[in-house]
Protein backbone atom coordinates (compact mmCIF):
# COMPACT_ATOMS: atom_id res chain seq x y z
CA UNK A 1 0.00 0.00 0.00
CA UNK A 2 1.72 3.11 -0.87
CA UNK A 3 2.61 5.81 1.83
CA UNK A 4 1.26 9.57 2.04
CA UNK A 5 2.85 11.67 -0.60
CA UNK A 6 3.73 15.11 -0.77
CA UNK A 7 4.59 17.66 -3.30
CA UNK A 8 6.49 19.30 -4.15
CA UNK A 9 9.35 18.09 -1.41
CA UNK A 10 11.07 21.38 -1.68
CA UNK A 11 9.68 24.66 -2.84
CA UNK A 12 11.35 28.17 -2.43
CA UNK A 13 9.12 31.66 -2.59
CA UNK A 14 9.31 34.98 -2.32
CA UNK A 15 7.82 37.70 0.04
CA UNK A 16 3.85 38.28 -0.76
CA UNK A 17 4.10 34.82 -3.27
CA UNK A 18 1.28 32.28 -2.43
CA UNK A 19 2.07 28.84 -2.46
CA UNK A 20 -0.53 25.66 -2.44
CA UNK A 21 0.74 21.87 -0.97
CA UNK A 22 -0.57 19.02 -2.09
CA UNK A 23 -1.00 15.85 -0.31
CA UNK A 24 -2.28 12.20 -1.08
CA UNK A 25 -3.32 10.06 1.69
CA UNK A 26 -2.87 6.46 2.04
CA UNK A 27 -5.46 4.52 0.02
CA UNK A 28 -9.29 4.15 2.09
CA UNK A 29 -7.78 6.94 4.75
CA UNK A 30 -10.63 10.00 5.20
CA UNK A 31 -8.63 12.25 7.37
CA UNK A 32 -5.82 14.69 6.48
CA UNK A 33 -4.61 16.91 9.23
CA UNK A 34 -1.85 19.24 8.72
CA UNK A 35 1.28 20.29 10.60
CA UNK A 36 4.03 23.49 10.39
CA UNK A 37 7.00 22.28 11.76
CA UNK A 38 9.84 25.03 12.64
CA UNK A 39 13.18 24.78 15.14
CA UNK A 40 11.58 27.68 17.26
CA UNK A 41 8.08 26.76 17.52
CA UNK A 42 8.46 22.80 16.66
CA UNK A 43 5.56 20.68 15.46
CA UNK A 44 2.53 22.92 15.22
CA UNK A 45 -1.16 21.90 13.75
CA UNK A 46 -2.63 23.60 11.08
CA UNK A 47 -5.87 22.23 10.21
CA UNK A 48 -7.38 18.80 9.76
CA UNK A 49 -10.09 17.55 7.36
CA UNK A 50 -12.58 14.46 7.05
CA UNK A 51 -14.30 13.67 4.77
CA UNK A 52 -14.44 16.95 2.84
CA UNK A 53 -15.38 19.55 6.13
CA UNK A 54 -12.33 21.05 8.10
CA UNK A 55 -13.09 19.09 11.59
CA UNK A 56 -10.41 21.35 13.48
CA UNK A 57 -8.66 24.33 13.28
CA UNK A 58 -5.39 25.56 14.92
CA UNK A 59 -4.40 28.77 15.69
CA UNK A 60 -3.19 30.50 12.37
CA UNK A 61 -4.15 33.36 10.83
CA UNK A 62 -6.80 33.18 7.85
CA UNK A 63 -3.71 33.49 5.14
CA UNK A 64 -3.40 29.69 5.62
CA UNK A 65 -6.40 27.66 4.35
CA UNK A 66 -6.78 23.98 3.28
CA UNK A 67 -9.29 22.26 1.50
CA UNK A 68 -10.19 18.36 1.08
CA UNK A 69 -11.61 17.14 -2.43
CA UNK A 70 -13.80 13.59 -2.52
CA UNK A 71 -10.92 11.50 -2.81
CA UNK A 72 -9.65 12.36 -0.04
CA UNK A 73 -6.39 14.55 -0.76
CA UNK A 74 -5.94 17.57 0.50
CA UNK A 75 -4.55 20.87 -0.33
CA UNK A 76 -3.28 23.76 1.53
CA UNK A 77 -2.84 27.18 0.90
CA UNK A 78 -0.46 30.16 2.11
CA UNK A 79 -1.19 33.46 0.77
CA UNK A 80 0.60 36.66 0.90
CA UNK A 81 3.27 34.49 2.27
CA UNK A 82 6.26 36.21 5.05
CA UNK A 83 9.73 35.10 6.12
CA UNK A 84 7.89 33.27 8.92
CA UNK A 85 6.48 30.80 6.64
CA UNK A 86 9.46 29.30 6.17
CA UNK A 87 9.09 25.98 7.41
CA UNK A 88 8.51 22.09 6.97
CA UNK A 89 4.86 21.53 6.22
CA UNK A 90 3.73 17.87 6.89
CA UNK A 91 0.54 16.04 6.02
CA UNK A 92 -0.67 12.85 7.89
CA UNK A 93 -3.30 10.74 7.11
CA UNK A 94 -5.39 8.45 9.24
CA UNK A 95 -8.99 6.13 8.79
CA UNK A 96 -10.52 9.09 10.60
CA UNK A 97 -13.43 6.57 11.24
CA UNK A 98 -15.83 6.57 14.47
CA UNK A 99 -15.76 2.89 14.68
CA UNK A 100 -11.81 3.07 14.70
CA UNK A 101 -11.96 5.62 17.52
CA UNK A 102 -10.23 8.87 17.35
CA UNK A 103 -6.77 7.53 18.19
CA UNK A 104 -6.31 5.79 15.14
CA UNK A 105 -2.32 5.83 13.98
CA UNK A 106 -1.37 9.03 11.66
CA UNK A 107 0.84 8.10 9.16
CA UNK A 108 3.18 11.08 7.89
CA UNK A 109 4.38 12.23 4.69
CA UNK A 110 7.82 13.16 3.80
CA UNK A 111 7.03 16.42 3.93
CA UNK A 112 7.54 20.18 1.78
CA UNK A 113 10.24 22.40 2.89
CA UNK A 114 8.66 25.52 2.23
CA UNK A 115 11.16 28.79 1.97
CA UNK A 116 10.34 32.19 1.87
CA UNK A 117 12.88 34.77 0.95
CA UNK B 1 -6.75 23.68 28.02
CA UNK B 2 -4.21 20.77 26.72
CA UNK B 3 -0.77 20.76 27.04
CA UNK B 4 2.09 18.38 26.51
CA UNK B 5 5.38 18.75 28.14
CA UNK B 6 8.68 17.00 27.34
CA UNK B 7 10.78 18.51 29.48
CA UNK B 8 14.40 16.86 28.03
CA UNK B 9 15.89 19.04 25.44
CA UNK B 10 18.38 16.43 24.93
CA UNK B 11 19.69 13.09 25.87
CA UNK B 12 23.12 11.10 25.57
CA UNK B 13 22.49 7.54 26.44
CA UNK B 14 25.32 4.06 25.88
CA UNK B 15 24.25 1.85 23.31
CA UNK B 16 22.47 -1.32 24.90
CA UNK B 17 20.65 1.17 27.91
CA UNK B 18 17.37 1.21 28.55
CA UNK B 19 16.21 5.18 27.76
CA UNK B 20 13.11 6.75 29.30
CA UNK B 21 11.84 9.95 27.50
CA UNK B 22 9.83 12.02 29.71
CA UNK B 23 6.74 12.99 28.99
CA UNK B 24 3.60 15.18 31.26
CA UNK B 25 0.43 15.93 29.66
CA UNK B 26 -2.92 18.17 30.71
CA UNK B 27 -6.34 18.02 29.91
CA UNK B 28 -9.77 18.12 31.63
CA UNK B 29 -11.21 15.91 29.19
CA UNK B 30 -11.59 12.16 30.49
CA UNK B 31 -11.01 10.63 26.93
CA UNK B 32 -7.96 11.20 25.07
CA UNK B 33 -5.54 9.58 23.35
CA UNK B 34 -1.36 9.63 23.88
CA UNK B 35 0.86 9.10 21.04
CA UNK B 36 4.41 9.01 20.49
CA UNK B 37 6.49 9.38 17.22
CA UNK B 38 10.30 9.27 16.30
CA UNK B 39 11.58 11.78 13.82
CA UNK B 40 15.02 10.74 12.54
CA UNK B 41 17.38 13.13 10.85
CA UNK B 42 15.67 12.71 7.28
CA UNK B 43 12.98 14.46 8.74
CA UNK B 44 9.73 11.46 8.23
CA UNK B 45 7.57 10.94 11.41
CA UNK B 46 7.58 7.19 12.79
CA UNK B 47 4.62 6.58 14.78
CA UNK B 48 5.83 4.37 17.82
CA UNK B 49 3.27 3.69 20.54
CA UNK B 50 0.08 4.94 21.44
CA UNK B 51 -1.77 4.53 24.70
CA UNK B 52 -5.96 5.19 25.48
CA UNK B 53 -7.03 6.98 28.39
CA UNK B 54 -8.64 4.04 29.30
CA UNK B 55 -6.68 1.36 28.64
CA UNK B 56 -5.90 -0.41 31.75
CA UNK B 57 -2.04 -1.40 30.71
CA UNK B 58 0.64 -0.24 29.61
CA UNK B 59 0.87 -0.07 25.99
CA UNK B 60 3.68 -2.26 24.16
CA UNK B 61 5.36 -2.17 20.85
CA UNK B 62 8.82 -4.40 20.49
CA UNK B 63 11.39 -2.44 22.34
CA UNK B 64 9.10 0.01 23.06
CA UNK B 65 6.68 0.24 25.92
CA UNK B 66 4.58 3.44 27.22
CA UNK B 67 4.74 4.07 31.10
CA UNK B 68 1.22 5.32 31.65
CA UNK B 69 0.29 7.08 35.07
CA UNK B 70 -2.79 8.04 35.01
CA UNK B 71 -3.02 10.23 38.10
CA UNK B 72 0.57 11.64 37.75
CA UNK B 73 -0.72 12.67 33.71
CA UNK B 74 2.60 11.60 32.84
CA UNK B 75 3.15 9.32 29.29
CA UNK B 76 6.96 7.94 29.41
CA UNK B 77 8.71 5.95 26.73
CA UNK B 78 10.88 3.38 27.25
CA UNK B 79 13.13 2.28 24.60
CA UNK B 80 14.81 -0.93 26.15
CA UNK B 81 18.02 -1.98 24.77
CA UNK B 82 18.89 1.15 22.89
CA UNK B 83 20.47 0.87 19.42
CA UNK B 84 22.09 3.65 17.14
CA UNK B 85 18.80 3.78 15.29
CA UNK B 86 17.51 4.89 17.91
CA UNK B 87 19.18 8.33 17.80
CA UNK B 88 16.40 10.64 16.36
CA UNK B 89 13.79 13.54 17.48
CA UNK B 90 11.09 12.19 19.88
CA UNK B 91 7.45 13.96 19.97
CA UNK B 92 4.96 12.94 22.37
CA UNK B 93 1.58 14.05 21.53
CA UNK B 94 -1.88 13.37 22.64
CA UNK B 95 -5.59 14.21 21.51
CA UNK B 96 -8.85 14.91 23.10
CA UNK B 97 -11.92 13.55 21.70
CA UNK B 98 -11.87 14.28 18.05
CA UNK B 99 -10.16 17.36 18.65
CA UNK B 100 -6.96 18.45 17.40
CA UNK B 101 -4.12 17.04 18.09
CA UNK B 102 -0.82 18.49 20.08
CA UNK B 103 2.63 17.92 20.36
CA UNK B 104 5.49 18.45 22.74
CA UNK B 105 8.72 20.45 21.44
CA UNK B 106 10.45 16.98 21.65
CA UNK B 107 13.73 15.20 23.03
CA UNK B 108 16.64 14.54 20.83
CA UNK B 109 18.16 11.43 21.61
CA UNK B 110 21.95 10.77 20.91
CA UNK B 111 22.44 7.07 21.41
CA UNK B 112 26.82 6.51 21.68
CA UNK B 113 28.21 3.34 20.59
Amino acid sequence: KAGVTQTPRYLIKTRGQQVTLSCSPISGHRSVSWYQQTPGQGLQFLFEYFSETQRNKGNFPGRFSGRQFSNSRSEMNVSTLELGDSALYLCASSLGELAGGPYNEQFFGPGTRLTVL
Amino acid sequence: AQKITQTQPGMFVQEKEAVTLDCTYDTSDPSYGLFWYKQPSSGEMIFLIYQGSYDQQNATEGRYSLNFQKARKSANLVISASQLGDSAMYFCAMREGWGKIIFGKGTRLHILP
